[in-house]
């Protein structure tokens, strides 16, 4: 089946502690992106990543870092965790062959202390 | 920037039609899409317009103007299952947005009985 899947669903830290959210595609995908979701604001796109080895800041990429080693995990690192990132994290992974479609996975809702 | 704006919420009645707009402010784009999230789920893929026109997909239907930065979504013979909400996005080609995607911050239908 393909799918878009994200470790950890739920995860509540701490102001601080490193914290990593791993992103995962089995459709051969080149394009992936990181978003957060907030209430009244939408999807931002934090980062993104056009091949292996290529990655690009979104509109929001303060206080994050991406890599992409290989082609189908796009891991989303938080090396200081503040609680204003605080919010629902979805990575997604992009078909350029078949009209752009993004497909999300299930969502990270990240609390931080 | 690509400012996308789209209304809050909008309220309509089961089997009823209605009409979410979207307009935006770029110079230039690939292509606008529409997706639709319920709530505590991840977005899904409904429809992508490239040229101007209407595109037709069951009971819903996508119209872009790229001359007037406008596009709408048509949602007909409303069912309860429609109650979600409805993200525009666009996928941006200039020399500021060059592969990064977009979004407004949804539109929220109610569909009551």
């Amino acid at each position: 089946e393909a799918q878009v899947t994200q470790n950890p669903r739920y995860l509540i830290t701490v102001t601080g502690k490193k914290l990593t959210v791993t992103c995962s595609q089995n459709m051969n995908h080149e394009y992936m992106s990181w978003y957060r979701q907030d209430p009244g604001l939408g999807l931002r796109q934090i980062y993104y990543s056009m091949n292996v080895e290529v990655t690009d800041k979104g509109d929001v990429p303060e206080g994050y870092k991406v890599s992409r080693k290989e082609k189908r995990n796009f891991p989303l690192i938080l090396e200081s965790p503040s609680p204003n990132q605080t919010s629902l994290y979805f990575c997604a992974s992009t078909d350029p062959g078949h009209n752009n479609e993004q497909f999300f996975g299930p969502g990270t809702r990240l609390t931080v202390l | 920037g690509q400012n996308i704006d789209q209304p809050t919420e909008m309220t309509a009645t089961e089997g009823a039609i209605v009409q979410i707009n979207c307009t935006y402010q770029t110079s230039g784009f690939n292509g606008l899409f529409w997706y639709q999230q319920h709530a505590g789920e991840a977005p899904t893929f409904l429809s992508y317009n490239v040229l101007d026109g209407l595109e037709e997909k069951g009971r819903f239907s996508s119209f872009l103007s790229r001359s007037k930065g406008y596009s709408y979504l048509l949602l007909k013979e409303l069912q309860m299952k429609d109650s979600a909400s409805y993200l525009c996005a666009v996928f941006g080609v200039t020399t500021d947005s060059w592969g990064k995607f977009q979004f407004g911050a949804g539109t929220q239908v109610v569909v009551t009985p």
